[in-house]
Formats: C-alpha cells, sequence, structure tokens
C-alpha cells in the first residue's frame, strides 16, 4: 500500500525566503515520487519527479527536492521565494509494479512581498 | 502539440438534473483520469480509464460514471445531481497506466456548480 502525508495545508514565506514544503510518504514497493503544483483556476502541472538515480532532483521554477529513503522524505524546496511561487502544491506516489498514484491533500503557498 | 482539453469549463445546473464533462487528452495517450477537487475534501480521484477499459475506481457513488472511445477521448456523467457535487472536475492523461509512470497532464478543469 502507499500513500503520502503533507505536513501543513497553509504555508506562507516572505519573499526571498526559503521556501520548503514537506512531504512523507509510505510505500511497499521502491517509490517514484512527484510534485505538483497548481496555480489558480488552473490544473496541476508536474514540477519535478524522483524514480531511480540520483536523490537530489530538480524541477521546473527553481525547485528541488531530494529523496531520503530513511526518513521516507521528499520535502519540495527553494532557496528564494517569488512572488509567482504563490500556488498549492501536491505530493504524490506510486512505484515499482504499482498501479495507482497517490496524492497527498496540497499544501498551499503564500509568498508575502 | 495540443495539450488536455475539458470542456466545458464551467457550468451552471440544478439538483436532480445529470451532467457530462467531455476530456481530450494529448495525443498518443491511452490513459484518462478522473479526480474531484473541492475546498473541503481536496484532490480525489474518480476513475481511470485506459484503452477502453476502466482500470481503477474511487469511492463515488454509481450516480459517477465514465467511459473512454476508441480515441482515447473520455467522458464522465453526474445523475441526480447533489449541492455537494459542485466542484472542479480535473482530467489528467499519461502515455501507459497512471501508476506506472506517475507522469499525468491535467486539464484546466470543468467548474460545475449546482444550484
Amino acid at each position: 500500500a502507499q500513500s503520502v502525508t503533507q505536513l501543513g495545508s497553509h504555508v506562507s514565506v516572505s519573499e526571498g525566503a526559503l521556501v520548503l514544503l514537506r512531504c512523507n510518504y509510505s510505500s511497499s514497493v521502491p517509490p517514484y515520487l512527484f510534485w505538483y503544483v497548481q496555480y489558480p483556476n488552473q490544473g496541476l502541472q508536474l514540477l519535478l519527479k524522483y524514480t531511480t538515480g540520483a536523490t537530489l532532483v530538480k524541477g521546473i521554477n527553481g525547485f528541488e527536492a531530494e529523496f531520503k529513503k530513511s526518513e521516507t522524505s521528499f520535502h519540495l524546496t527553494k532557496p528564494s521565494a517569488h512572488m509567482s511561487d504563490a500556488a498549492e502544491y501536491f505530493c504524490a506516489v506510486t512505484g515499482t509494479g504499482a498501479n495507482n498514484l497517490f496524492f497527498g491533500t496540497g499544501t498551499r503557498l503564500t509568498v508575502i512581498p | 502539440k495540443a495539450g488536455v482539453t475539458q470542456t466545458p469549463r464551467y457550468l451552471i445546473k440544478t439538483r436532480g438534473q445529470q451532467v457530462t464533462l467531455s476530456c481530450s487528452p494529448i495525443s498518443g495517450h491511452r490513459s484518462v483520469s478522473w479526480y474531484q477537487q473541492t475546498p473541503g475534501q481536496g484532490l480525489q480521484f474518480l476513475f481511470e480509464y485506459f484503452s477502453e477499459t476502466q482500470r481503477n475506481k474511487g469511492n463515488f457513488p454509481g450516480r459517477f460514471s465514465g467511459r473512454q472511445f476508441s480515441n482515447s477521448r473520455s467522458e464522465m456523467n453526474v445523475s441526480t445531481l447533489e449541492l455537494g457535487d459542485s466542484a472542479l472536475y480535473l482530467c489528467a492523461s499519461s502515455l501507459d497506466v497512471a501508476g506506472r509512470t506517475g507522469e499525468l497532464f491535467f486539464g484546466e478543469g470543468s467548474r460545475l456548480t449546482v444550484l
């Protein structure tokens, strides 16, 4: 069975500050992990993904995430927040031989000028 | 390459009516998944179709149904609408079964309001 938990339904940061959005997963098979972003009045868009190989993955718009197996985590970070980063972010998991993709409940990021 | 197209984008219905939403996936994609998104419940999986067959189904009542055509276009239907069905309905397509790739391409959604 697989699931993801996103800690914090709302996160606020100041413009230029570090962005850290937390995601912990549970998976009975080697996981594939994803971050999606949803801007207002739009569908979700893939931000980055981890399947195998390098545990630090880089995505679009300066975001990156690190797969930490020992901590079952896949936190999303960005060194310096921009106003345009304000959106809702979803973590998702599937895995080797799995048939379903599971989404977390989402974290709404607000960027304060 | 055209993205995922959902129609209509906005619609208003009254309780008891039924509604049909349409989704045209990216060319070559064989999987179409549907999600319901509401402020209270977040993103909830409805069902997934792959090569005209329903592969997975979420925990929704039988009033919610769908189908996929041979050209991979998909429709979902909600019968006997309830106020609680007001939501953004998102369609997503992928090359392979969603669970195998994890890479979904979403449309902009159909926003349904039930009065």
